[in-house]
């Protein structure tokens, strides 16, 4: 069965840092690209970063490209989000997901990321 | 970057019903076009993937059409277990980018 299970997220100040991670079972890990999508408070879902499967490609959406790092480790099936120079914009819910076939099949639970001071 | 546009931006029927809701992308997305559902709480669920293809255990009455840049998500017997919110995804090119969603109300 596959499962994503995520932590890491909590409270960050404007300007700080936080890492996200998401772990990984159930599936051939290095076969899969790795999504992040994340959702604002009473909002919609917005992609915000993909990594391939060899972790050769990564990719960014415009509102954190430059802040955002998206890395995995195929030796331990993880995948990890930094995020830096955290905005209060940045504040949602964020899931990790695999892809199958160009988009998000299977979900991790989420992690609530609040910017504030 | 593909922006992805969807309508209505609400909506409500009754049970029984026929619900369409439109998709379109800012550019030519032949049919790499996903749609997920979302109930409040929930994490989101994928219906369809590749515009047309109903992704296991999905229920029949939810379908999906479309080439290029206008697609549709057809419910053709609305369920009480359908209030929920939609969104496309267009998988065709990095970044990906989601419709702002549907909400539709039983």
């Amino acid at each position: 069965e596959v499962e994503l299970s995520q932590s890491g997220g909590g409270l960050a100040q404007p300007g700080g840092s936080l890492r996200l991670s998401c772990a990984a079972s159930g599936f051939t890990f290095s076969h899969y690209t790795v999504t992040w999508v994340r959702q604002a408070p009473g909002k919609g879902l917005e992609w915000i970063s993909a990594i391939s499967g060899t972790a050769y490609s990564s990719f960014y959406s415009d509102s954190v490209k430059g802040r955002f790092t998206i890395s995995r480790d195929n030796s331990k099936n993880v995948v990890e989000l930094q995020m830096d120079s955290l905005r209060a914009d940045d504040t949602a819910i964020y899931y990790c997901a695999k892809d199958e076939v160009g988009s998000m099949l299977h979900w991790g639970q989420g992690t609530l990321v609040t910017v504030s001071s | 970057d593909i922006q992805m546009t969807q309508s209505p931006s609400a909506m409500s029927a009754s049970v029984g019903d026929r619900v369409i809701i439109t998709c379109r992308a800012s550019q030519d997305i032949s049919t790499y076009l996903a749609w997920f559902q979302q109930k409040p709480g929930n994490v989101p669920k994928r219906l369809i993937f590749g515009t047309s293809n109903l992704q296991s255990g999905v229920p029949s009455r939810f379908s999906g059409s479309g080439s290029g840049t206008e697609f549709s998500l057809t419910i053709s017997s609305l369920q009480p277990e359908d209030s929920a919110t939609y969104y496309c995804l267009q998988h065709y090119s990095y970044p990906r980018a989601f419709g702002q969603g549907t909400k539709v109300e039983i």
